[in-house]
């Protein structure tokens, strides 16, 4: 079926340093979502794309439908930026397949 | 502007109990829904979808059942819960095809 593969599975970065995560496909998908989530569990959306790129504040997110991957960069990365973020790749029926997850830990 | 409320907010249930998670969606008509559930250290999984209502897909077989009886509602239950049922389980709602979901806040079922 269709696989979402996330990396890396935990991150630690010192405040001010950046870094990319990256999910990759099995199958060509329509659209890629980036989440963090919240303190309760729940899913913070981040970024929609169906192509492109798309940037706010500190992050960007690109997506390549053809080469089947999406990655999410952080710069300058801040001591509030530590959660777990998880990509979802969007099927044409609508489907949502979940990476397992990035969980970010940044340092002093 | 649109609001998703989903209830209870967590839940204890003995094995073999019925269940009955639900969730709601204001401000939006004809929303399209969805059930999304995590097992504890496990991945999201799409469980089902509404894009009316009395109409539902399955995605993934679980022993779960879903409706929806009203069009800002969408209801997830079983007759018999298994202890493999305990989990997360969100709800979100989409605006359009090319819009991203939003979820609602989660419910968390613990099995015992």
């Amino acid at each position: 079926g269709d696989q979402v593969e996330q990396s890396p599975s935990a991150l630690s970065l010192h405040e001010g340093t950046g870094s990319a995560l990256r999910c990759n496909f099995t199958t060509t998908m329509r659209a890629v979502q980036w989440f963090r989530k919240n303190s309760r569990g729940s899913l913070i959306n981040l970024f929609y794309l169906a192509s492109g790129t798309k940037e706010n504040g500190r992050l960007k997110s690109a997506f390549d439908s053809k080469e089947r991957y999406s990655t999410l960069h952080i710069r300058d990365a801040q001591l509030e930026d530590s959660g777990t973020y998880f990509c979802a790749a969007e099927t044409n029926t609508g489907k949502l397949t979940f990476g397992d997850g990035t969980v970010l830990t940044v340092k002093p | 502007a649109q609001t998703i409320h989903q209830w209870p907010v967590a839940e204890i249930k003995a094995v073999g109990s019925p269940l009955s998670l639900g969730c709601t969606i204001k401000g939006k008509s004809s929303p399209n829904l969805y059930w999304y559930w995590q097992a504890t250290g496990g991945t999201l999984q799409q469980l089902f979808y509404s894009i009316t209502v009395g109409q539902v897909e399955s995605v993934v077989q679980l022993n779960l059942s879903a409706s929806r009886p009203k069009d800002d509602q969408f209801i997830l239950s079983t007759e018999k819960l298994l202890l493999s049922h305990s989990g997360f389980y969100l709800c979100a709602w989409k605006r359009g095809r090319n819009q991203a979901p939003l979820f609602g806040e989660g419910t968390r079922l613990s099995v015992l």
